[in-house]
């Protein structure tokens, strides 16, 4: 099964406004972790959630984390042009071995 | 800081090749890397988990003898596709931890191999 779905699959939002970004997962989580990704390129990570924790803010970002519906969402404040990229959740389990990463959810921030 | 650096970003070659990609970590020690495989608007795959001085854990479907990871210091670990064919191409990235397990993955900016 697949761990760390995202939706939606695609978002087009104007500039200046704010973009969300669901991921759901299946199993136990340690802490689950938003990357971003520019075309072509490397990931970057973003921000990390523990499983204790509810919601966490850096800078525009903001992720909350529900571990009753195995989900967290990712909020993007006043949006901008360079904001464009995919972004990706990914889990990490108890077991601390590996990362499994979502499908990713593409952003495209139009000016 | 936290810097890993992949190298080379770009590569073509012939079927039949084998080619060697770099991950370095420039600026911390890194016990344990990856090696992730990414097709076109697709998540990361994970291929294996290096670990310095060990062999690499692969993923179920990856086959060791076509991938070829070598981890022998804490700072440098690479792949070697051998014998590569158009299948092959892809774009792999790599990460490293620092540290133990529940810690971000610091990734390079991947390698773009295409077989010709």
């Amino acid at each position: 099964s697949q761990q760390g779905e995202e939706d939606p699959q695609a978002l087009s939002i104007q500039e200046g406004e704010n973009a969300t970004m669901n991921c759901s997962y299946k199993t136990s989580i340690n802490n689950l972790q938003w990357y971003r990704q520019n075309s072509g390129r490397g990931l970057v990570h973003l921000i990390l959630i523990r499983s204790n924790e509810r919601e966490k803010h850096s800078g525009r970002l903001r992720v909350t984390l529900d571990t009753s519906k195995k989900s967290s969402s990712l909020l993007i404040t006043a949006s901008r042009a360079a904001d464009t990229a995919s972004y990706f959740c990914a889990t990490d389990i108890p077991s601390g071995s590996r990362l499994t990463f979502g499908e990713g959810t593409q952003l495209t921030v139009n000016p | 800081g936290a810097v890993v650096s992949q190298h080379p970003s770009w590569v073509i070659c012939k079927s039949g090749t084998s080619v060697k990609i770099e991950c370095r970590s420039l600026d911390f020690q890194a016990t344990t890397m990856f090696w992730y495989r990414q097709f076109p608007k697709q998540s990361l795959m994970l291929m294996a988990t290096s670990n310095e001085g060990s062999k690499a854990t692969y993923e179920q479907g990856v086959e060791k003898d076509k991938f070829l990871i070598n981890h022998a210091s804490l700072t440098l670990s690479t792949l070697t596709v051998t014998s590569a064919h158009p299948e092959d191409s892809s774009f792999y990235i790599c990460s490293a931890r620092v540290g133990g397990g529940h810690q971000p993955q610091h990734f390079g900016d991947g390698t773009r191999l295409s077989i010709l």
